[in-house]
């Protein structure tokens, strides 16, 4: 059974430092892995969408790598800001619909 | 605006009580999800439909029933089967089914919070 990981579960940052997330999974067997972002009380927004047979994704100053042989991915935020405060969450898609990480918790302090 | 929308935001159940969370999508989005999401827990999948008139459960389908008349809508009754419903529910579609090769961005709402009277 899929599982995944993020670590840390908590991270706090002064404004506009380079920080990284970190997603681990079980089973290398994945079609692909999404990133969100989620703030207090709200539903979840994509951030990323990474296919299996690619490495990496990047989206203004988000870039999303993807090592499937390793059953790793990371999150790199750059120069972050107090509205990058939020938990974000990666998921990963593969013969069953997607499985989530419990998410890391990120505030960003001005 | 394309989108997800669930209704209500905030909802009270009584004991015994058998109570339903809309959600409708006007993405044109063949896949639909219900995720439940506990403090602590992250999201677990409830139920999951790819076409009208057709779904499967989840993870954590006791004490939940769906229904797919529309292609647009994927209501959830929380029943009083459902002992410990308090919980923060997700709705979501994605253009073709997770854990298909083309599946693509899954998309959610805004999210229901069941409380219990």
């Amino acid at each position: 059974k899929q599982e995944v990981t993020q670590i840390p579960a908590a991270l706090s940052v002064p404004e506009g430092e380079n920080l990284v997330l970190n997603c681990s999974f079980t089973d290398s067997a994945i079609y692909n892995l999404q990133w969100f972002r989620q703030d207090p009380g709200k539903g979840l927004t994509s951030l990323l969408l990474i296919q299996s047979s690619q490495r990496e994704q990047t989206s203004g100053r988000l870039n999303a790598s993807l090592d499937k042989s390793s059953g790793r991915s990371t999150l790199y935020i750059a120069a972050s800001q107090p509205g990058d405060s939020a938990t974000y969450l990666c998921a990963v898609s593969g013969n069953t619909p997607l499985v989530f990480g419990k998410g890391t918790r990120l505030s960003v302090i001005a | 605006d394309g989108g997800i929308t669930q209704s209500p935001k905030y909802l009270f159940r009584k004991e015994g009580q058998n109570v339903t969370l809309s959600c409708e999508q006007n993405l044109n989005h063949d896949a639909m999800y219900w995720y439940r999401q506990d403090p602590g827990q992250g999201l677990r999948l409830i139920y999951y439909s790819q076409i009208v008139n057709d779904f499967q459960k989840g993870d954590i389908a006791e004490g939940y029933s769906v229904s797919r008349e529309k292609k647009e809508s994927f209501p959830l009754t929380v029943t009083s089967a459902q002992k410990n419903p308090t919980a923060f529910y997700l709705c979501a579609s994605s253009t073709g089914l997770a854990g298909v090769q083309e599946m693509g961005t899954q998309y959610f709402g805004p999210g229901t919070r069941l409380l219990v009277l």
